[in-house]
C-alpha cells in the first residue's frame, strides 16, 4: 500500500510569487485535505477535495486554490505570496469525503522571503 | 475561544509511567475525534480515533471521550522515551473540516 506523498519537500519563494504544491493520495483514498501548519501551531484546514470538487473550505483567502485530478492526486496553488504564508503545508488523504480518519503526507516546507 | 484546546506543556513523565493528555472542545456538533503524534520536523501521524462516549484501547494507548463534558483524553501506558513528541487533538463535526488543537508536548524522561 502506497502512502501519501508530497512534492517538493522544501521550497523558497519571494513575496508576490506564485507556488504550486503537489500531493498523491494513499492507495484506495479518494479525498484530499490541505492544511497549513505554522511553527508551534496545530494544522489549520485550508480546503478539502472529493471527487475532483472542493468539498469544504477553511478561513483562507481566494488566493489559496486547489485542484483534484481523476487519479485523486491534488495540487495546492498559492498566488501573491506573503511572508506569513511561510509554513509547513500538509496534505492528508482519506476515504469517502467528510471527516474520516486522515493520513498525512510528509509535508512541504515553504519559506517566503 | 479556540474550538479545540490543549495545554501546550511540556508534560514530563518518567519512563514507565502513565502519560495523560487532555483536550476540550467547544463545538457540541463535533462527532469524531482524533489523536495525532507529531515528532519535531515531521508530519502528524494518526494514533487513535474515537467516535462514541467511553474508552477505546489500542495497545498502550487509550482514548477517552465524554461528549457531555466536551472532553477528550489520551492515556499512554508504560511511557517510553520514543513517545516524546507533540500530541495533537482534533475534532470534526458534520462537515469536512477537522479542527486541531495546538498540541501538547510530551517529554518522557529515561
Amino acid at each position: 500500500e502506497t502512502g501519501v506523498t508530497q512534492s517538493p519537500t522544501h521550497l523558497i519563494k519571494t513575496r508576490g510569487q506564485q507556488v504550486t504544491l503537489r500531493c498523491s493520495s494513499q492507495s484506495g483514498h479518494n479525498t484530499v485535505s490541505w492544511y497549513q501548519q505554522a511553527l508551534g501551531q496545530g494544522p489549520q484546514f485550508i480546503f478539502q477535495y472529493y471527487r475532483e470538487e472542493e468539498n469544504g473550505r477553511g478561513n483562507f483567502p481566494p488566493r489559496f486554490s486547489g485542484l483534484q485530478f481523476p487519479n485523486y492526486s491534488s495540487e495546492l496553488n498559492v498566488n501573491a505570496l506573503e511572508l506569513d504564508d511561510s509554513a509547513l503545508y500538509l496534505c492528508a488523504s482519506s476515504s469517502s469525503g467528510g471527516a474520516n480518519e486522515q493520513y498525512f503526507g510528509p509535508g512541504t516546507r515553504l519559506t517566503v522571503t | 475561544q479556540k474550538e479545540v484546546e490543549q495545554n501546550s506543556g511540556p508534560l514530563s513523565v518518567p519512563e514507565g509511567a502513565i502519560a495523560s493528555l487532555n483536550c476540550t472542545y467547544s463545538d457540541r456538533g463535533s462527532q469524531s475525534f482524533f489523536w495525532y503524534r507529531q515528532y519535531s520536523g515531521k508530519s502528524p501521524e494518526l494514533i487513535m480515533s474515537i467516535y462514541s462516549n467511553g474508552d477505546k484501547e489500542d495497545g498502550r494507548f487509550t482514548a477517552q471521550l465524554n461528549k457531555a463534558s466536551q472532553y477528550v483524553s489520551l492515556l499512554i501506558r508504560d511511557s517510553q522515551p520514543s513517545d516524546s513528541a507533540t500530541y495533537l487533538c482534533a475534532g470534526a463535526g458534520g462537515y469536512q473540516k477537522v479542527t486541531f488543537g495546538t498540541g501538547t508536548k510530551l517529554q518522557v524522561i529515561p
